[in-house]
């Protein structure tokens, strides 16, 4: 399968505790984006890159949240002092830095703090 | 006003009919423009990319309209496997690549 792949697919975490997410973005892309959803809301944006430089943040990007991509392949999504409010599927995408820029989404990571 | 705009539905439709679902969204800046298709507890799925001058995927239909900033999405002959939530995609080029979904409408089609 040469698609986006996101691990772990699911996490439970207690209120506090730090939380890493890694995405695997299809190999030819060199933009990859993390996206925070909540039940009957579509993808918010967090953050994305292009090849290893993070080039736009969300101001839902608090200090807790920290994204890294360090040589351009795979990604890390970081939450630090995770609150109940963190608790959402997050989703990874990819796309070409050129043409209609199509992203492909992973099949996320679903959060639950307690 | 939300950036990005779908009446949430849900749209309850027999099979074989057609149902429309429109999208409006703010930033007249905006350049390019997708449908997406989300299962229930799934990703979301490009189900097509909005030309200017409209196009055409089989039973699916987009459309965008830049004066009065609004795509459309038309479904025609609906399958029991056209049900999902359809989320409306705006990609402002200019400034960045912060991409915008909307919530959603939901579509149920039923036997």
């Amino acid at each position: 399968d040469t698609g986006v792949s996101q691990n772990p697919r699911h996490k439970i975490t207690k209120r506090g505790q730090n939380v890493t997410f890694r995405c695997d973005p299809i190999s030819e892309h060199n933009r990859l984006y993390w996206y925070r959803q909540t039940l009957g809301q579509g993808p918010e944006f967090l953050t994305y890159f292009q090849n290893e430089a993070q080039l736009e943040k969300s101001r839902l990007l608090s200090d807790r949240f920290s994204a890294e991509r360090p040589k351009g392949s795979f990604s890390t999504l970081e939450i630090q002092r995770t609150e109940q409010g963190d608790s959402a599927m997050y989703l990874c995408a990819s796309s070409l830095a050129s043409g209609t820029y199509e992203q492909y989404f992973g099949p996320g990571t679903r959060l639950t703090v307690t | 006003r939300k950036e990005v705009e779908q009446d949430p539905g849900p749209f309850n439709v027999p099979e074989g009919a057609t149902v429309a679902f429109n999208c409006t969204y703010s930033n007249s800046a905006s350049q390019s423009f997708f449908w997406y298709r989300q299962d229930c507890r799934k990703e979301p799925k490009l189900l097509m990319s909005v030309y200017s001058s409209g196009n055409e995927d089989g039973r699916f239909t987009a459309q965008l309209n830049r004066a009065s900033q609004y795509i459309s999405l038309l479904i025609r002959d609906s399958k029991l496997s056209d049900s999902a939530t359809y989320l409306c995609v705006v990609n402002p080029l200019t400034g960045g690549f912060k991409t915008i979904f909307g919530a959603g409408t939901r579509l149920f089609v039923k036997a």
